[in-house]
Parts: structure tokens; sequence; C-alpha cells
């Protein structure tokens, strides 16, 4: 059963750097999304991403974030300048055209900034 | 704005008993509505979904759920707990009048299921 990837599956990074967490959706999907859990608290929408360009994004998504679809199989997740409370799980999920709201998640990236 | 409320932050049953997890939320507009469940260390798996139709919709291991629109409730049930049923279990929403390429869902905190033996 196709199924979302992600790497790595656990991040550590110094404050002030940058990372970039990466996802492969689901082949057929069209429909990109980046969520986080910080540890204890509820899974919350950072971005989704559909016909190559941003189409919502939340409050937590600052000018910190980006997200890029470099190629046809790969979405990723950047943060320019790490802070303390980017600590978090990342998960990406993907949907299809015909049941966008039908999301898959992948197994998430520990995010760990020190 | 869209909001999701799961009473209990931990449930415990014994193996074989019903399960219950409760899950309320708020929407200005029909909302399309998620049960999904994570195993320690996995990913979030989509158990089951209520978009349209019949209100009780069932889905994978034996769990089902039922839409009161006038309770603005979406409980999830099991009538029979099996050990391998614990784990944490999230209802969200999804605001279907959102633009096209936006289906984004909220989420509640969670309800951590532990089965005793």
């Amino acid at each position: 059963e196709p199924e979302v990837t992600q790497t790595p599956s656990h991040q550590v990074t110094q404050m002030g750097q940058e990372v970039i967490l990466r996802c492969v959706p689901i082949s057929n999907h069209l429909y990109f999304y980046w969520y986080r859990q910080i540890l204890g608290q509820k899974v919350e929408f950072l971005v989704s991403f559909y016909n190559n360009e941003i189409s919502e994004k939340s409050e937590i998504f600052d000018d910190q974030f980006s997200v890029e679809r470099p190629d046809g199989s790969n979405f990723t997740l950047k943060i320019r300048s790490t802070k303390l409370e980017d600590s978090a799980m990342y998960f990406c999920a993907s949907s299809e055209w015909y049941s966008a709201y039908e999301q898959y998640f992948g197994p998430g990236t520990r995010l760990t900034v020190t | 704005a869209q909001s999701v409320t799961q009473l209990g932050s931990h449930v415990s049953v014994s193996e074989g008993a019903l399960v219950l997890l409760r899950c309320n939320y708020s929407s200005s507009v029909p909302p399309y509505l998620f049960w999904y469940v994570q195993y320690p260390n996995q990913g979030l798996q989509l158990l089951l979904k209520y978009t349209t139709g019949a209100t009780l919709v069932k889905g994978i291991n034996g769990f089902e759920a039922e839409f009161k629109k006038s309770e603005t409730s979406f409980h999830l049930t099991k009538p029979s707990a099996h050990m391998s049923d614990a784990a944490e279990y999230f209802c969200a929403v999804s605001d279907t009048s959102l633009k096209a390429g936006s289906y984004q869902l909220t989420f509640g905190k969670g309800t951590k299921l532990s089965v005793i033996p």
C-alpha cells in the first residue's frame, strides 16, 4: 500500500541553524500539507500546497518557514533560523484530487532544537 | 473558526469492554469529521471519516462513529476492546467551505486509550 515517507526520522540542530525536512507524498496525490505537534499539545496545521503554490497557511507559518516541491516527488519544509520553540514532531500529509479532505500522514520527523 | 474538544485525555478500559471516546466540534458550516489513531512512534492513521450521507460510519479495526448534528458530536466506539487498540486517538474536523486546495484539519488534543488485560 502506498504511503507517505519522511526523512530524517529525528533531526537535532542548534538554535539559529537552517533545517530542511523532507517528505515524499503518495505519488498520485495533488494536495500537500505540513502539520506540527509540540510535545503534549495538539497537532497544528502549518501550510497547504496545491498546484505548485501555497494555498493556505497558519499564523505559525511565518517568514522563517518555506515549502518547496523541487521535483515531481519531494515536498520540503525549510526552517531558516531555528528557535527552541520549533522543537516538535513535524508531519507531512497528502491527499488525492477527488477526496482532497482525506489526508494520509507520514510517520513524522522529530525536530530537536538545542 | 472551528474547534474540536475531546473529553478525557486518558481513558482506560478492560479488554473486552466497550470503548467510547468522545468528540465534540464547533463549525459554522457542515463539517467533514475524522478520527485518526497514532500508535507509539508512528504517524497518524485514518481510522474513519464522515463526509455526507449515513451518519453512522464504520472504520478499520472494528471502530465506528456516529455524527450527531444536534449534539455537534462524533463519538468513537468499539464494542469490545483489544490490547492492540492501545494508542492515542485524535478527532479532527475540516471546513467544507475552504477554498480549493486547502482542506486543513483542526485536531482535538487527543485521547490516550489504555487497555487493561
